[in-house]
């Protein structure tokens, strides 16, 4: 089985902060996406990456980074974090081939205070 | 830009009974995937099902089917036999057919089991 690892399941951040959420996976899938979770919105994609080094922007890439130097592991950075950033983060990857679905990691909770 | 759209927030069903839930979708393409993810209370979102647009026979996987109307754009989702495990977030996906990176998700619908 795929498996996809956040690092933190609850963070809690002050305003300011620069905050760095890490996912790793195991079955060397060449693509790998940050969604962030919201109720009533469905999940969103902030950031995703089809290749080490290279990324593109989702729909909501403001106040957010991403870096990939490894093709198993996926960054996603706020550099100065906000309250409205409060949210839960999903990390996922795939494989690259025609509808092949996503595999989630179980998600981080983040707070910002 | 595709969208998709569940209608209902929030559904209940009685354990061992059937229960559907909605799914419609926006696009303009003719071939495209369609999914079901299933995230539990504690919160990996998993595969439930998926369908492709180019397809007739609806997909099944057990005690979930769905029904999949390509010319109306609704791609609902049928649970039968609900057990107490089934209680979930289920969410419906689309993907274009060349590009899986765009895959776009519907708001959810919380799936409530009553014993």
């Amino acid at each position: 089985d795929v498996k996809v690892t956040q690092s933190s399941r609850y963070l809690v951040k002050r305003t300011g902060e620069k905050v760095f959420l890490e996912c790793v996976q195991d079955m060397d899938h060449e693509n790998m996406f940050w969604y962030r979770q919201d109720p009533g919105l469905g999940l969103r994609l902030i950031y995703f990456s089809y290749d080490v080094k290279m990324k593109e922007k989702g729909d909501i890439p403001e106040g957010y980074s991403v870096s990939r130097e490894k093709k198993e592991r996926f960054s996603l950075i706020l550099e100065s974090a906000s309250t409205n950033q409060t949210s839960m983060y999903l990390c996922a990857s795939s494989p690259y081939h025609q509808g092949a679905p996503l595999h989630f990691g179980n998600g981080t909770r983040l707070t910002v205070t | 830009a595709q969208t998709v759209t569940q209608s209902q927030p929030e559904m209940s069903v009685q354990e061992a009974e059937t229960v559907t839930l909605s799914c419609t979708y926006d696009t303009s393409e003719s071939d495209y995937y369609l999914f079901w993810y299933k995230q539990p209370p504690s919160r990996q979102m998993i595969l439930v099902i998926r369908q492709e647009a180019y397809k007739q026979q609806n997909a099944t996987e057990n005690r979930f089917s769905v029904n999949f109307q390509k010319a109306a754009k609704s791609f609902s989702l049928k649970i039968s036999d609900s057990q107490l495990g089934d209680a979930a977030m289920y969410f419906c996906a689309y993907s274009p057919k060349y590009n899986n990176n765009d895959m776009r998700f519907g708001a959810g619908t919380r799936l409530t089991v009553k014993p």
